[in-house]
C-alpha cells in the first residue's frame, strides 16, 4: 500500500542553523514526490517537487530535498533557517505506477525556528 | 489571478443539516479534489475527479458525496453532517496534460458540526 511518514511531529531550529524534515514513502511504482508548506491559516503551498534527474532539487525560499532511491527518503533541507521559514509542512507522493492521480500526504512536520 | 476559491471559509452547523462548501477554480484544469485535514493525520483524499463527469473516491469517501458537472467547479456535499466530520476541507487543482502534478489549493473551510 502507498504510504507517507514523517517521523517528526516537529522539528525545532536556531535561526540560521541548517534544518532537515524527514520523509520517507512507499509506492508500487516510481513516485512523483512533492513538499507543501501551510503557514497559519492558510492553505497548502507548493515547494518542490522531484520527478526524475537529479536527486537534489530546489525550490522556493532556498528549500531544497533530496532524493534517495535505496532509503525510499525525500527530505526536505534548508542551509540556514529563518524565523519565517517556521510553518506545518506536509511531504506527498503520487503513484505513477497506478496511472492515478491520488496523492497521499504525510501527517506533517512542525518547524519551529527560534531567534 | 490564477486561484482556487472556496466557500465559506468558516462554518457552524448541526448534525443532519445538509450542506455543500462550493469550490472553483480559474485555471482550466482538468484534476481537482477535495481533502480533509485532522490533527496527527495529515490531508486525507475524500474525493477526485479527473474532469468534468469523472469523479472517483480518495481514502475518506464515507458521508461526503461530490458533483463535477462543470470543469471549474467541484463541490463537496455533505447530506446528513455529523461531529465527526468536523475538520478543515480543502480543495485543489492541478492540469493533467503536460503536468507533473503539483497541486494548488484553495485557503480552506473550517467546518464545525454540533
Amino acid at each position: 500500500a502507498q504510504s507517507v511518514a514523517q517521523p517528526e511531529d516537529q522539528v525545532n531550529v536556531a535561526e540560521g542553523n541548517p534544518l532537515t524534515v524527514k520523509c520517507t514513502y512507499s509506492v508500487s511504482g516510481n513516485p512523483y514526490l512533492f513538499w507543501y508548506v501551510q503557514y497559519p491559516n492558510r492553505g497548502l503551498q507548493f515547494l518542490l517537487k522531484y520527478i526524475t534527474g537529479d536527486n537534489l532539487v530546489k525550490g522556493s525560499y532556498g528549500f531544497e530535498a533530496e532524493f534517495n532511491k535505496s532509503q525510499t527518503s525525500f527530505h526536505l533541507k534548508k542551509p540556514s533557517a529563518l524565523v519565517s521559514d517556521s510553518a506545518l509542512y506536509f511531504c506527498a507522493v503520487r503513484d505513477t505506477g497506478k496511472g492515478t492521480y491520488k496523492y497521499i500526504f504525510g501527517t506533517g512536520t512542525r518547524l519551529k525556528v527560534l531567534a | 489571478e490564477a486561484q482556487v476559491t472556496q466557500n465559506p471559509r468558516y462554518l457552524i452547523t448541526v448534525t443532519g443539516k445538509k450542506l455543500t462548501v462550493t469550490c472553483s477554480q480559474n485555471m482550466n484544469h482538468e484534476y481537482m479534489s477535495w481533502y480533509r485535514q485532522d490533527p496527527g493525520l495529515g490531508l486525507r483524499q475524500i474525493y477526485y475527479s479527473m474532469n468534468v463527469e469523472v469523479t472517483d473516491k480518495g481514502d475518506v469517501p464515507e458521508g461526503y458525496k461530490v458533483s463535477r458537472k462543470e470543469k471549474r467547479n467541484f463541490p463537496l456535499i455533505l447530506e446528513s453532517p455529523s461531529p465527526n466530520q468536523t475538520s478543515l476541507y480543502f480543495c485543489a487543482s492541478s492540469p493533467i496534460a503536460g503536468s507533473t502534478g503539483e497541486l494548488f489549493f484553495g485557503e480552506g473551510s473550517r467546518l464545525t458540526v454540533l
